[in-house]
Order: structure tokens, then sequence, then C-alpha cells
């Protein structure tokens, strides 16, 4: 089972460029999320998804997009790349994440120059 | 909001006792415990739903205060395996946020021999 499957695992970026990170699980969970890591911040919530075609803000959204088009997937968009942006990115899914486990990948690292 | 966790860090021995607290200003839905090791993602511990349940197995256990919007993690007898950083998460009961995991800020656990 690959479970949550995050690409790429490590990124280099300028300020101002932009890239996709990748997110995609094969648990046919109806929730995903996008969460960033920054040391003595805990894991804060950018954006998340109840479903295809759903999704919504979390607690530090700007800056960033997403999309879900497909069950399967969940892109986090970074349009105008900024230092402050800099982090470990994790994206997670669960059946229902009210009351059930929320199954993590293993991340992405991000450093903005 | 995020719910606010104590200690911030705890240092223990192998076989001595410790408790996490997790507290929110917010009614909530539901407390999940999760694990860190340095590195990696983050691991499902165990999930609490509102009624004041109390869970838990072999010597990793929870509870939930649903009155006073707290939650404790209680580690006993540790082993050099619980080291790491342990983040509680909540839902609330505001319209829609049940769906929204937002964790706290983390509570570094060292156990040494």
């Amino acid at each position: 089972n690959a479970g949550v499957t995050q690409t790429p695992k490590f990124q280099v970026l300028k300020t101002g460029q932009s890239m996709t990170l990748q997110c995609a699980q094969d648990m046919n969970h109806e929730y995903m999320s996008w969460y960033r890591q920054d040391p003595g911040m805990g894991l804060r919530l950018i954006h998340y998804s109840v479903g295809a075609g759903i999704t919504d803000q979390g607690e530090v959204p700007n800056g960033y997009n997403v999309s879900r088009s497909t069950t399967e997937d969940f892109p986090l968009r970074l349009l105008s790349a900024a230092p402050s942006q800099t982090s470990v990115y994790f994206c997670a899914s669960s059946r229902l994440v009210g009351t059930g486990e929320l199954f993590f990948g293993e991340g992405s690292r991000l450093t903005v120059l | 909001q995020q719910p606010v966790q104590s200690p911030q860090a705890v240092i223990l021995r192998e076989g001595e006792d410790a408790v996490i607290n997790c507290s929110s200003s917010k009614a909530l839905y539901s407390v999940h415990w999760y694990r860190q090791k340095h590195g990696e993602a983050p691991v499902f511990l165990m999930i609490l739903l509102k009624g004041g349940e109390q869970k838990g197995h072999e010597k990793i256990s929870a509870s939930f205060n649903e009155k006073k919007q707290q939650s404790s993690l209680y580690l006993t007898a540790s082993q050099l395996s619980y080291s790491g950083t342990y983040f509680c998460g909540t839902t609330t009961q505001e319209g829609g946020a049940t769906n929204k995991l937002i964790f706290g800020t983390g509570t570094l656990l060292a156990v040494q021999p």
C-alpha cells in the first residue's frame, strides 16, 4: 500500500517562482488536507477538502491555492513563492477527519531563497 | 485558534510517567493525539470524541473532559521509544469545523536511559 504520496521531497525556489506540491492517496479517502510545519509553530492547516470539487481554507491559506478534481489527488500551488513559505509541508488524508485517523505523507521540504 | 499544550517539553528517565495536557477555548467535537519522531511524519495515537471518554492501550492512554474542553495524554512506565514530539489536534462544534483538525504547538518528550 502506497498510502499518501507527496512529491517532490525537496525543492529550492527563488522568490517569485511558482510551483506545485503534489499529493496522491490510494485509500479512497474523501478528506484531504495540507499542513505546514515550522519550528515552534506545530502543524498549521493550510487548506482542506472533504471531497472532489470541495475545498476550504484552514488557518494559514494566504499564498496558497488548491483544487480537488479527483478523490485521489490534492495538489498545493504556490503562485509566487516568498521566503516566509520556507517550511516542511505535509499532506494528509482521512476517511472522516472528525472521527478518524489522519494518514500523513512523508513531507516535502521547501526552501525559498 | 490553536489548542494550548503543556508542558512545552519534558525530560524523563526510563520507567517514569508523564502527562501532557491540551486545552481549548472552544467547544470540542474531538481530540486527536499524534507522535512525531524527528524527520518523520506524525503518527496517529488515538482519538477521543465528545462524551468524556477515556481511551488507551498498554501504557499510553488519554482522557477527554468535555466540560473543561481539556484532554490529557498519559504515558506510564516510559520507554526510550516514547521520545518524540506529541501533538494534540482538535475539531470543534462550530459550524463546519468538525472537518478542521487544528493542532497545538507540540510537547517535546525526551526519555533518557
